[in-house]
């Protein structure tokens, strides 16, 4: 298993500016995954973090508008920058302890409101 | 990319009754898991069903896998208040990241 602890729990921001959501985990993970979830919507994966290397994007992701860093197998940090009111969704991270067709363990996630 | 389609959409029972939602998927998967998911926070990890697997149980749940047929079912027996959450099926075909459908919302009464 995995205790994942992600920051802020919400916050609420200024249209083009950006948020840093942190996430933590209690022990060394390979795979960690950042998704959205729009209101009232399904989670959408936005990207793969991978400790060393550029974070690997899903289709309509890019990096200038989520930058991801992810210096150990611990933590990771996804920015939500030039913000919108569209960016407005919870933000989640989520990992795979257990590896390639495991479970997975989500923070609580990011309540993000853009005004 | 979407990969599960949840059915129905918002489900309302009462305590006591049996729910069952259903989910849909389009790809190939090497597993299928569900998730709840309690006032659009962090998701709970309720089953994982294997390609090879027809039917798994944990507790009050069943779930089953219809492969040919490309879809899961989720059975809540004698539900209660507390599983009034959103419930959501996942589909891994990459061995990693999960592909989650729109999710039923279950509602229920005393």
């Amino acid at each position: 298993s995995a205790v994942i602890s992600q920051k802020p729990s919400r916050d609420i921001c200024q249209r083009g500016t950006s948020l840093t959501i942190q996430c933590q985990v209690d022990s060394q993970v390979t795979m960690m995954f950042w998704y959205r979830q729009q209101p009232g919507q399904s989670l959408t994966l936005i990207a793969t973090a991978n400790q060393g290397s550029e974070a690997t994007y899903e289709s309509g992701f890019v990096i200038d508008k989520f930058p991801i860093s992810r210096p150990n197998l611990t933590f990771s940090t996804l920015t939500v920058s030039n913000l919108s009111p569209e960016d407005s969704s919870i933000y989640l991270c989520s990992v795979g302890p257990g590896g390639a067709n495991e479970k997975l363990f989500f923070g609580s996630g990011t309540q993000l409101s853009v005004l | 990319s979407q990969q599960g389609e949840e059915d129905p959409q918002a489900l309302s029972i009462q305590e006591g009754e049996n729910a069952t939602m259903n989910c849909s998927y389009k790809t190939s998967i090497n597993n299928l898991q569900w998730y709840r998911q309690n006032s659009g926070r962090g998701l709970v990890h309720l089953i994982l069903i294997r390609s090879n697997e027809r039917e798994k149980h944990s507790g009050r749940l069943r779930v089953t896998l219809d492969t040919s047929k490309k879809s899961s079912s989720l059975l809540i027996t004698a539900s209660r208040a507390a599983d009034t959450a959103s419930y959501f099926c996942g589909g891994s075909n990459s061995g990693y990241a999960l592909n989650f459908g729109k999710g039923t919302s279950l509602l229920v009464t005393p």
